[in-house]
């Protein structure tokens, strides 16, 4: 999955390095927030969720952050590996995500040995 | 692990055709969607669907477009006729108390 135009912005990492993808929402009333993983041909793949009441949570080797007042989201992927390379989407919801997802534009993550 | 299967894989149709994909999602799951990506845009929501109604759909989702849980098991998304703009990936997903499950998709390619 690609954003717009093809102008998918591209965060090129080392294999082994930590990386930060940023992700801006649109709605203050959101409540509900994942990041989904793209592989090339594939669905979304669930990573990481976080709800409003909290502003950071982790899991296996990634970190979501929650900065309500200024409406963004950040996925921070620890010892980045060859098998991250992919697309990664921010989506939001509100009613906790039983709604409809909305999702961002995708950034795609390089990694290189 | 449990997944969300869809087929076709891959359905090429003409212009004005009907067509309908199929899922059968996750099987203790009782919310479903589904979800739609234009090449080199991104991932669209369509419609939700909940104790055999739907509960949201969207702009996009209009006349021509339909769902159906036939049988219990199958989530089908039924397209009466086929638009050149329809021609995208789409995604079926379900989700029961926790994460939302997304399948593997369907390419559709209208001619």
């Amino acid at each position: 999955g690609e954003s717009v135009g093809l102008h998918l912005p591209t965060l090129s990492v080392q294999e082994g390095d930590n990386s930060i993808i940023n992700c801006a929402y649109s709605n203050s009333a959101s409540d509900y927030f994942i990041w989904y993983k793209q592989e090339s041909g594939k669905g979304p793949q669930f990573i990481i969720d976080i709800r409003s009441n909290m502003d950071k949570r982790q899991g296996q080797r990634v970190t979501v952050l929650l900065n309500k007042t200024v409406k963004h989201l950040s996925l921070q992927i620890a010892a980045t590996q060859p098998g991250d390379s992919a697309v990664y989407f921010c989506a939001e919801s509100i009613s906790g995500g039983y709604n409809k997802l909305i999702f961002g534009a995708g950034t795609r993550l390089a990694v290189h040995p | 692990e449990p997944e969300v299967t869809q087929t076709p894989s891959h359905q090429v149709t003409q212009m004005g055709q009907e067509v309908i994909l199929r899922c059968v999602p996750i099987s203790n799951h009782l919310y479903f969607y589904w979800y739609r990506q234009i090449l080199g845009q991104k991932v669209e929501f369509l419609v939700s669907f909940y104790n055999n109604e739907i509960s949201e759909k969207s702009e996009i989702f209009d006349d021509q477009f339909s769902v159906e849980r036939p049988d219990g098991s199958n989530f089908t998304l039924k397209i009466r006729s086929t638009k050149l703009e329809d021609s995208a990936m789409y995604f079926c997903a379900s989700r029961g108390q926790g994460e939302l499950f997304f399948g593997e998709g369907s390419r559709l390619t209208v001619l």
